[in-house]
């Protein structure tokens, strides 16, 4: 079956621009992560959705980062105002299961690179 | 602060020879730890995962190690091959909050 898709796979914006990026999970999947990863780094955890619910926005930067998933399918990650910092590829994973229902496999998509110049 | 600490940051392994790739944590609560190996242009990809009452877990040529007391887990691929060129990342989850929290990879090049 299809894996987890995102778009668009890349996307150049100049600073100061808003942009919105786009994660379809697995259908029927409960959970779903985003992550930002710099490059030579690993993935940095940004927010979590149980079903439609954010349980978890800790991770992200600024106030100018905003996630939604509000049939709990698709989600969408909005960056407002970009700033170069922002640049770096964003990863969307879901996994079968929610919260506190034991160990699960997350399945990532390809990612978004975004640059911001 | 890094939540988990991956070792070494680059590896050259010879074809056939044993890659061994290593990550330190300090929470108590991580209830699950993943490896995962991520090609250019793609996403990671989930490789093996073990639970911390188990000391050690294996499937096929990968081999991950635990050691509870250290707070320390490793993965070891058996007679490396060039397809196993990639970079790989250990993970560890957070239980009650379903966070994951990624080691800051190693790249492994194993030569023909």
């Amino acid at each position: 079956g299809a894996g987890v898709s995102q778009s668009p796979r890349y996307k150049v914006a100049k600073r100061g621009q808003d942009v919105a990026l786009r994660c379809d999970p697995i259908s029927g999947h409960v959970s779903l992560f985003w992550y930002q990863q710099a490059l030579g780094q690993g993935p940095e955890f940004l927010t979590y959705f149980q079903n439609e619910a954010q349980l978890d926005k800790s991770g992200l930067p600024s106030d100018r980062f905003f996630a939604e998933r509000p049939e709990g399918s698709v989600s969408t990650l909005k960056i407002q105002r970009t700033q170069q910092e922002d640049s770096a590829v964003y990863l969307c994973a879901s996994s079968p299961r929610g919260a506190g229902v034991g160990a699960d496999t997350q399945y990532f998509g390809p990612g978004t690179r975004l640059t911001v110049l | 602060q890094q939540q988990v600490k991956q070792s070494p940051q680059s590896l050259i392994v010879q074809k056939g020879g044993i890659s061994i790739i290593n990550c330190a944590y300090e929470n108590t609560a991580f209830d699950y730890f993943p490896w995962y190996q991520q090609f250019p242009g793609k996403g990671p990809a989930l490789l093996i995962a073990i639970r911390p009452d188990v000391s050690e877990k294996k499937e096929g040529r990968f081999t991950i190690s635990f050691n509870k007391s250290a707070k320390q887990f490793s993965l070891h691929i058996m007679d490396s091959q060039p397809g196993d060129s990639a970079t790989y990342f250990c993970a560890a989850r957070l239980y009650n909050f379903n966070k994951f929290y990624f080691g800051s990879g190693t790249k492994l090049n194993v030569k023909p």
